[in-house]
C-alpha cells in the first residue's frame, strides 16, 4: 500500500532555484526517507530522518518531519539540471517501506 | 563496492509465458526485497527476505509469481504464466539489517508482456 502522498505531483524550475516538495503520510512512523529516480533507473537514497527528529540537512538537501502534522519536506537549494528526477518520500511504519507516486522535478537551464 | 546487480535489464515475452528476474545483492546485506513499480508510481513491495527466509510476502500473487532466495544472497523471481498486467519494473533491493534501514536498488528490469 502506498501510504505517502506527495505534493506537488510535477515540478518545473530554473537553475539556481530552490525547489520544495511535500509528503504527507496517514500513520505513526518509525522514520521517514527520501529517495531519488533518475528516468529508466533504480531509486537512490537521498536522507533519513527519524520520528524524534524535526530537521536534518545533507549537502544542498533540507528535510523536515512534523509529527503532529504527519507531513515532511524536501528542499533542494540551488538546483541544478541534474537535479531532474522523480523524487519519492518513504515511510517506515509496520513492517514495511511504503512509498508514494513521487514528485517529478525538471529543472531547466 | 559494487551496487545491487539485476539481470536482465529489459525483457519482451508473449503473455502465458513464463519469465524470470535475478538479483544479487550488496555483499553482506541480510535483507533482500523485491517491489513491482508501474509508471507513474512507487515501488510496491512484493516480498521481503531476511537472510533466506521470506517474512513478508503478503502482496505477492501466489497464484503466478514465486521467489526464493538460496544460500541468503542471490534471489531470483519468477511469473508463470505471465499477464499483460505484469508489464512494469521490477526492482529489487537490499539493506544491511532491517526494513527500517535504508535500502539500495538496483537498475530495475523492465518487463513488457505483449
Amino acid at each position: 500500500s502506498q501510504q505517502g502522498e506527495e505534493d506537488p505531483q510535477a515540478l518545473s524550475i530554473q537553475e539556481g532555484e530552490n525547489a520544495t516538495m511535500n509528503c504527507s503520510y496517514k500513520t505513526s512512523i518509525n522514520n521517514l526517507q527520501w529517495y531519488r529516480q533518475n528516468s529508466g533507473r533504480g531509486l537512490v537514497h537521498l536522507i533519513l530522518i527519524r520520528s524524534n527528529e524535526r530537521e536534518k540537512h545533507s549537502g544542498r538537501l533540507r528535510v523536515t518531519l512534523d509529527t503532529s502534522k504527519k507531513s515532511s519536506s524536501l528542499l533542494i537549494t540551488a538546483s541544478r539540471a541534474a537535479d531532474t528526477a522523480s523524487y519519492f518520500c518513504a515511510t517506515a511504519s509496520g513492517y514495511a517501506l511504503n512509498f508514494g507516486k513521487g514528485t517529478s522535478l525538471l529543472v531547466t537551464p | 563496492e559494487a551496487g545491487v546487480v539485476q539481470s536482465p535489464r529489459y525483457k519482451i515475452i508473449e503473455k502465458k509465458q513464463p519469465v524470470a528476474f535475478w538479483c544479487n545483492p550488496i555483499s553482506g546485506h541480510n535483507t533482500l526485497y523485491w517491489y513491482l513499480q508501474n509508471l507513474g508510481q512507487g515501488p510496491e513491495l512484493l516480498i521481503r527476505y531476511e537472510n533466506e527466509e521470506a517474512v513478508d510476502d503478503s502482496q505477492l500473487p501466489k497464484d503466478r509469481f514465486s521467489a526464493e532466495r538460496l544460500k541468503g544472497v542471490d534471489s531470483t523471481l519468477k511469473i508463470q504464466p505471465a499477464e499483460l498486467g505484469d508489464s512494469a519494473v521490477y526492482l529489487c533491493a537490499s539493506s544491511l539489517g532491517r526494513y527500517t534501514d535504508t535500502q539500495y536498488f538496483g537498475p530495475g528490469t523492465r518487463l513488457t508482456v505483449l
